[in-house]
C-alpha cells in the first residue's frame, strides 16, 4: 500500500509558469523526499526536507512540510520544457523504510 | 561515477515463463532495494539487503518470487513463473549506510533505470 498521495493527479502548464504539487500522508515520518521520474527512467533525488523542518529550497524547487496537516508541497518556478516528467512524494518512515505516492505528471509547454 | 547498472532494460515473455532481472549497485553501497513500479503509480518496495542479508522482504510474494546478494555486491531478482499482473517496472536502488545528522538520520537513494517486464 502507498503512503503517500499526491495531488493533482497531471498537470499541464506553460514554460516560464511555476508549477505546484501537494503530498499527503497517513503516519508520522522521519522526513520526505521528493522524485523525479522521466518517461522510461529510473527515479532522480530532488530533495528531502525533515521532521522538523518546515520549508527548503534548492534552485527552482522550493518545498513546505506541515506535520501536523501530514501535507507537503513541492514547487517548481519559471518551469521549461525539461521539468516534463512525473514527480513523486516518497516518505521514510523511523524504520527508513521509503514510501512512494503515486505521483503527479506534469507537462511543461513551449 | 558509474550509477546503478540494471539489465536487461526491457523483456517481453509469455506467462509461466521464468524471468530473471540482474543489478549492480553503486561501487561501495552496501544497502540494495528492489521495487516494483506498476503503470500509473510508485514504486513498492519488494525487498532491501544490507550486504547479503535481505533484512526485509516481507513484501515480496515468495510463492514465485526470489532473490539474492551471494557477495553482497551484484544482485537478482527472479520471477518463475510469471503471471500476467506481474507487468511492471522492476527498480533497483542502493544507498550508502544511514548518515547521521544531528539527531535525525537519512538514507538517499540512487536508482537505476528499470526493467520493463511485459508477460503476455
Amino acid at each position: 500500500s502507498q503512503q503517500g498521495e499526491e495531488d493533482p493527479q497531471a498537470l499541464s502548464i506553460q514554460e516560464g509558469e511555476n508549477a505546484t504539487m501537494n503530498c499527503s500522508y497517513k503516519t508520522s515520518i522521519n522526513n520526505l523526499q521528493w522524485y523525479r521520474q522521466n518517461s522510461g527512467r529510473g527515479l532522480v533525488h530532488l530533495i528531502l526536507i525533515r521532521s522538523n523542518e518546515r520549508e527548503k529550497h534548492s534552485g527552482r524547487l522550493r518545498v513546505t512540510l506541515d506535520t501536523s496537516k501530514k501535507s507537503s508541497s513541492l514547487l517548481i518556478t519559471a518551469s521549461r520544457a525539461a521539468d516534463t516528467a512525473s514527480y513523486f512524494c516518497a516518505t521514510e518512515r523511523y524504520d527508513y523504510k521509503l514510501s512512494f505516492g503515486a505521483g503527479t505528471t506534469v507537462t511543461v509547454r513551449a | 561515477e558509474a550509477g546503478v547498472v540494471q539489465s536487461p532494460r526491457y523483456k517481453i515473455i509469455e506467462k509461466k515463463q521464468p524471468v530473471a532481472f540482474w543489478c549492480n549497485p553503486i561501487s561501495g553501497h552496501n544497502t540494495l532495494y528492489w521495487y516494483r513500479q506498476n503503470l500509473g503509480q510508485g514504486p513498492e518496495l519488494l525487498i532491501r539487503y544490507e550486504n547479503e542479508e535481505a533484512v526485509d522482504d516481507s513484501q515480496l510474494p515468495k510463492d514465485r518470487f526470489s532473490a539474492e546478494r551471494l557477495k553482497g555486491v551484484d544482485s537478482t531478482l527472479k520471477i518463475q513463473p510469471a503471471e500476467l499482473g506481474d507487468s511492471a517496472v522492476y527498480l533497483c536502488a542502493s544507498s550508502l549506510p544511514f548518515r547521521l545528522a544531528g539527531d535525525l538520520s537519512y538514507n538517499e537513494q540512487f536508482f537505476g533505470p528499470g526493467t520493463r517486464l511485459t508477460v503476455l
